[in-house]
């Protein structure tokens, strides 16, 4: 069964400790791994596609890394303004562009 | 501004009622997909469209009805079926040239049963 596992569900972080999240999978056959932000009442903004193993991503303070069975979303010197739920979907091999969402980590940076 | 609205933010339904939720896009995108978030739980497919004329149930369509009459629209129904129908509610769209994989969502509509 096709499976994407978001940890740790909550972080809390003060401004400036970098951390990291990750999003494990299970897919039959991978056509992409996605990362977006979602804050509170909105709808989720895109940040990243990943392909192939070995593949990274930055935008800003983020960076996104993919290995076979998992993703991270490194976070470096956050800031509060990073605060948000971080969801990782992966899109399933077929005729429609399926994505399978985990269910979020919710990222609490302090100042 | 390209991007997607959805209307209305907020919706408050009565037991018995079917409510429309609109999603608009500008993106001249042919995919279109309905989505809804319960808290703790990942986003659910409800259903999607590939082309005018065509859509297709998702994982959750049991009490939703959509018709895709316009490439721009998207329109979802929540009918009186729809045991459970409080939830988050998201509208997205898909390109078919260049990166044709990605998903752009919509702000979303809160749907509340009173």
């Amino acid at each position: 069964e096709d499976q994407v596992t978001q940890s740790p569900e909550a972080l809390r972080l003060q401004e400036g400790e970098s951390s990291s999240l990750n999003c494990s999978y299970t897919v039959s056959g991978l056509r992409g791994l996605f990362w977006y932000r979602q804050d509170p009442g909105k709808g989720p903004e895109f940040l990243f596609t990943l392909y192939s193993a070995g593949e990274e991503k930055e935008k800003e303070r983020l960076k996104a890394t993919l290995t076979k069975k998992e993703s991270f979303l490194h976070i470096t010197a956050p800031k509060p303004e990073d605060s948000a739920t971080y969801l990782c979907a992966v899109g399933v091999s077929g005729g429609y562009n399926k994505l399978i969402f985990g269910a979020g980590t919710r990222l609490a940076v302090h100042p | 501004d390209g991007g997607i609205t959805q209307s209305p933010k907020y919706l408050f339904r009565k037991e018995g009622q079917n409510v429309t939720l609109s999603c608009e896009q500008n993106l001249n995108h042919d995919a279109m997909y309905w989505y809804r978030q319960d808290p703790g739980q990942g986003l659910r497919l409800i259903y999607y469209s590939q082309i005018v004329n065509d859509f297709q149930k998702g994982d959750i369509a049991e009490g939703y009805s959509v018709s895709r009459e316009k490439k721009e629209s998207f329109p979802l129904t929540v009918t009186s079926a729809q045991k459970n129908p409080t939830a988050f509610y998201l509208c997205a769209s898909r390109g078919t040239s260049g990166n044709t994989d990605t998903q752009y969502f919509g702000p979303g509509t809160r749907l509340t049963v009173l």
